[in-house]
């Protein structure tokens, strides 16, 4: 089946250590999603690319990064992360197609990425 | 700047009996879409139902169903028949139509349903 894959679901890394989580992708959707989500908080957008169109939200610290060599591969990195940064880490794709973004498609989850800042 | 807000930390309900979930949002803007998202216990993210805001009929998939009202800017959710698996959390989520945010979803801080057998 079609689906968008998070690798790990668990990851453990210490403190100030970078860490790399990695969101895949079957569906061939041209936009892919980061969010941190804390425990018993709605997930917060960190960033999305739109085809190579990087988009940072005003408020995503310096700390994270992304990078998507290829359509079917995201990655969040986590330059130094800090206790604070501890989350599940959610990947979403979706997709738009035609000059404006009159598109009903819903944005397609990951199972997400368990961090935890040792 | 949009927002979205869910005014019920949690629910319960009786398994197949009926519960109701609110969310009411705030925009400026005429046409956008409004979301309701499942999420179990370690689960993934699913999407239990949308619905489009020029269109005055509320959506409906089986057992789930809206109540949006537009003026209001209310979009409850209603549950009928509710089942065990039904327990998870549910976040209310709105996108705006156009502009740079290329379907950026805005969520409700979620409300956790429980399912009493």
């Amino acid at each position: 089946d079609a689906m968008v894959i998070q690798n790990p679901r668990y990851q453990v890394t210490q403190f100030g250590k970078p860490v790399t989580l990695s969101c895949s992708q079957t569906l061939n959707h041209n936009v892919m999603y980061w969010y941190q989500q804390k425990s018993s908080q709605a997930p917060k957008l960190l960033f999305h690319y739109y085809d190579k169109d990087f988009n940072n939200e005003a408020d995503t610290p310096d700390n994270f990064q992304s990078r998507r060599p290829n359509t079917s591969f995201c990655f969040l990195d986590i330059r130094s992360p800090g206790l604070g940064d501890a989350a599940m880490y959610l990947c979403a794709t979706s997709n738009f197609s035609g000059t404006g973004f009159r598109s009903n498609q819903p944005q397609h989850f990951g199972d997400g990425t368990r961090l935890s800042i040792l | 700047a949009q927002t979205v807000t869910q005014s019920q930390p949690e629910m319960s309900v009786q398994e197949a009996e009926t519960v109701t979930l609110s969310c009411t949002y705030d925009t400026s803007e005429s046409d956008y879409y409004l979301f309701w998202y499942k999420q179990p216990p370690s689960r993934q993210m699913i999407l239990v139902i949308r619905q489009e805001a020029y269109k005055q009929q509320n959506a409906t998939e089986n057992r789930f169903s809206v109540n949006f009202q537009k003026a209001a800017k209310s979009f409850s959710l209603k549950i009928s028949d509710s089942q065990l698996g039904d327990a998870a959390m549910y976040f209310c989520a709105y996108r705006a139509l156009w502009g740079g945010s290329q379907g950026n979803l805005i969520f409700g801080k979620g409300t956790k349903l429980s399912v009493k057998p």
